[in-house]
């Protein structure tokens, strides 16, 4: 079974753009969280998204954004972005009812 | 306190060694509880779960788990260079499943 993927792998932005990441889940998995992983706060928990629903949020600004699609594939959009927004953005799915949760590759995010 | 807290270490253990790596958590209740594997430059890697109290084992790996006292461990026997990564705790708390809290992460160091 095919893993968590995620696109694109590495972006470069400058400050003030957008950004859109996607990833695609396990095969069967409904669940799609979201996590942002900095040297200096480690990895925090952004959102998660159920069903095309937001099921769960952590404590980032409304320019954090997210969406999943029939699919349960999921997308999270980063606007106005900031040098402090350079990280490395992965993204996890899970079974519903299960507790696991597993990485893809993660996207690496470079504001300039 | 932190809601959950690691040594960062580097621990460093000869190769054949077990590697004892510890984690401390905030009592909210029900909680699972994750140990996550990270390579330098990857995205982490479940590599053991653990829901009640006890040991859990899994080929060279046992998590231990003790809610009275509010800790979780991660055992590792015969430790091999290619253990040396970053090792993370994570726990989940009962109503927020989609939501890890993770720990800084144990460096650890298997030398030859």
């Amino acid at each position: 079974k095919a893993g968590v993927t995620q696109t694109p792998r590495y972006l470069i932005k400058t400050r003030g753009q957008q950004v859109t990441l996607s990833c695609s889940p396990i095969s069967g998995h409904r669940s799609v969280s979201w996590y942002q992983q900095t040297p200096g706060q480690g990895l925090q928990f952004l959102f998660e998204y159920f069903s095309e629903t937001q099921r769960n949020k952590g404590n980032f600004p409304g320019r954090f954004s997210g969406r999943q699609f029939s699919n349960s594939r999921s997308e999270m959009n980063v606007s106005t972005l900031e040098l402090g927004d350079s990280a490395l953005y992965l993204c996890a799915s899970r079974m519903d009812q299960a507790h696991e949760q597993f990485f893809g590759p993660g996207t690496r995010l470079t504001v300039l | 306190q932190k809601e959950v807290e690691q040594n960062s270490g580097p621990l460093s253990v000869p190769e054949g060694a077990i590697a004892s790596l510890n984690c401390t958590y905030s009592d909210r209740g029900s909680q699972s509880f994750f140990w996550y594997r990270q390579y330098s430059g990857k995205s982490p890697e479940l590599i053991m779960s653990i829901y009640s109290n006890g040991d859990k084992e899994d080929g060279r790996f046992t998590a231990q788990l003790n809610k009275a006292s509010q800790y979780v461990s991660l055992l590792i026997r015969d430790s091999q260079p290619s253990d040396s990564a970053t090792y993370l705790c994570a726990v989940s708390w009962t109503g927020t499943a989609s939501k890890l809290t993770f720990g800084t992460g144990t460096r650890l160091q298997v030398t030859l």
